[in-house]
């Protein structure tokens, strides 16, 4: 069965630089989230977006962007990246934002700022 | 504001004991949602069970079972005859119906596993 496609799997980008994440659904999922894990810590909600519109927002910096394109595809865009920018960035979708729904996880983007 | 608190930081084992981790929650919302995930080195996160806060039955699956108590906020996980390959980081996670999206998730902190054979 097709899973949540993060890309890169892994990303490496210097201080001040721009860098952008894409995260493709599952076939029909029309949600999507995105989850900060900095080393060693607990994973932290960023973003979501259901039928491409943001739906609820966390602790995203303003360095950060993010949308959800026509496909249900998403991308998060993050500039001037600091050191403390360094982290696994996940993404998951799911088919709504119900009760009874179920959301999936990709495997992650691992971003190192240099 | 919701909050998950895990404090179990290590916990280290040997092959074949059982182990409890434990997980206790705050929320002000009736209606919320429960999960643990492990982390295995790997990275990824691997879903592992979601429970209602209406459903309070608790839950076997194979060497895993999860003891969800309303009553004392909380939401334990114990695995069986641990194995080497249960060696991971677990973490508990709440989300509030009333949060909008229900996979807005507030993560515990996690409980790093070791499983020594």
């Amino acid at each position: 069965a097709a899973g949540v496609i993060q890309s890169p799997r892994h990303l490496i980008k210097e201080k001040r630089e721009t860098a952008t994440l894409k995260c493709y659904p599952i076939p029909r999922h029309d949600t999507v989230y995105w989850y900060q894990q900095g080393p060693g810590q607990d994973p932290q909600f960023l973003i979501s977006f259901y039928e491409k519109m943001q739906s609820d927002k966390g602790s995203i910096p303003d360095r950060f962007s993010a949308q959800q394109f026509s496909d249900y595809h998403s991308e998060l865009n993050m500039s001037s990246l600091e050191l403390g920018d360094s982290a696994l960035y996940f993404c998951a979708s799911s088919l709504g934002t119900g009760g009874l729904t179920e959301a999936f996880f990709g495997q992650g983007t691992r971003l190192t700022v240099v | 504001a919701q909050k998950v608190t895990q404090a179990q930081t290590e916990i280290s084992v040997v092959e074949k004991e059982d182990v409890t981790l434990d997980c206790v929650y705050e929320t002000r919302d009736t209606t919320y949602y429960l999960f643990w995930y492990k982390q295995p080195p790997s990275g990824e996160l691997v879903f592992l069970i979601r429970r209602n806060s209406f459903d309070e039955q608790n839950e076997i699956s194979g060497r895993y079972s999860w003891n969800f108590q309303k009553s004392t906020s909380s939401f334990n996980f114990t695995i069986t005859a641990s194995q080497v390959v249960d060696s991971a980081v677990y973490f508990c996670a709440l989300s509030e119906a009333s949060g909008g999206s229900n996979y807005k998730l507030t993560f515990g902190k996690g409980t790093l596993l070791t499983v020594n054979p």
